[in-house]
């Protein structure tokens, strides 16, 4: 049972548009979550993180949002560079996030195409 | 670099064979982990240690799978018996320490082929 879920494999946005990027979650047990980017070829590039006590992060571009009734965050990307293409991974932790106390539990990633 | 790095960054071997992964951490850092990703797959975690100890080996996928870190530092993953489910990329990743609220760092992994 995937207990990290993005729906959408991929996403198309235009250059200079906001890319909003889901993830919905089912372990409540989750305290700490993160994204990171992916080139081919190349290892998870972390990219930006949230805790469970607060509903919004930014960095730069980047901002997450968590919202924790709903078991759901997004990463907003404003406004996308055609660098932004990749593919997506969310990611969560908690102290029963399986498969051993820190490994993280990731989702099946989300293909962002940024458009000129 | 100051990157984790892992070698080989391709295998190919055939059935049967034993193979051992290499994870080189970033230094300084005490905490690292395994993953794999398989094709079409989100990535899988495996085994993280703290240290040169590995409290928790129930995400490896079998008994074919062991993993050791020696000095606080490198770790090797070592697949025996090798089956072509294994096929798939291996990733290291380390942390600055033994903490869910640190974020892990990847290597490029290792792309492990059998055939």
């Amino acid at each position: 049972d995937q207990q990290v879920k993005q729906n959408s494999p991929s996403l198309s946005v235009q250059e200079g548009r906001i890319s909003i990027l889901n993830c919905d979650y089912t372990n409540s047990m989750f305290d700490y979550f993160l994204w990171y980017k992916k080139y081919p070829a190349e290892g998870p590039t972390f990219l930006i993180s949230i805790s469970s006590i607060k509903d919004k992060n930014e960095d730069g571009r980047f901002t997450v949002f968590l919202n924790k009734s709903a078991k759901h965050l997004s990463l907003h990307i404003v406004p996308s560079q055609p660098g932004d293409s990749a593919v997506y991974f969310c990611a969560a932790s908690g102290v029963y996030s399986g498969g051993g106390a820190d490994g993280l539990t990731f989702g099946k990633g989300t293909h962002l195409i940024i458009q000129p | 670099g100051a990157g984790v790095s892992q070698s080989p960054s391709n295998k190919v071997t055939e059935k049967g064979k034993d193979v051992e992964l290499r994870c080189d951490p970033i230094s300084g850092h005490t905490a690292l982990y395994w993953y794999r990703q398989s094709l079409g797959q989100g990535l899988e975690f495996l085994i993280y240690f703290q240290g040169n100890s590995a409290p928790d080996k129930s995400g490896l996928p079998s008994d074919r799978f062991s993993a050791e870190r020696t000095g606080g530092s490198v770790s090797t993953l070592t697949i025996q018996r090798t089956q072509q489910e294994d096929s798939a990329v291996y990733l290291c990743a380390s942390s600055l320490s033994y903490s869910p609220n640190q974020p892990q760092h990847f290597g490029d992994g290792t792309r492990l082929s059998i055939l």
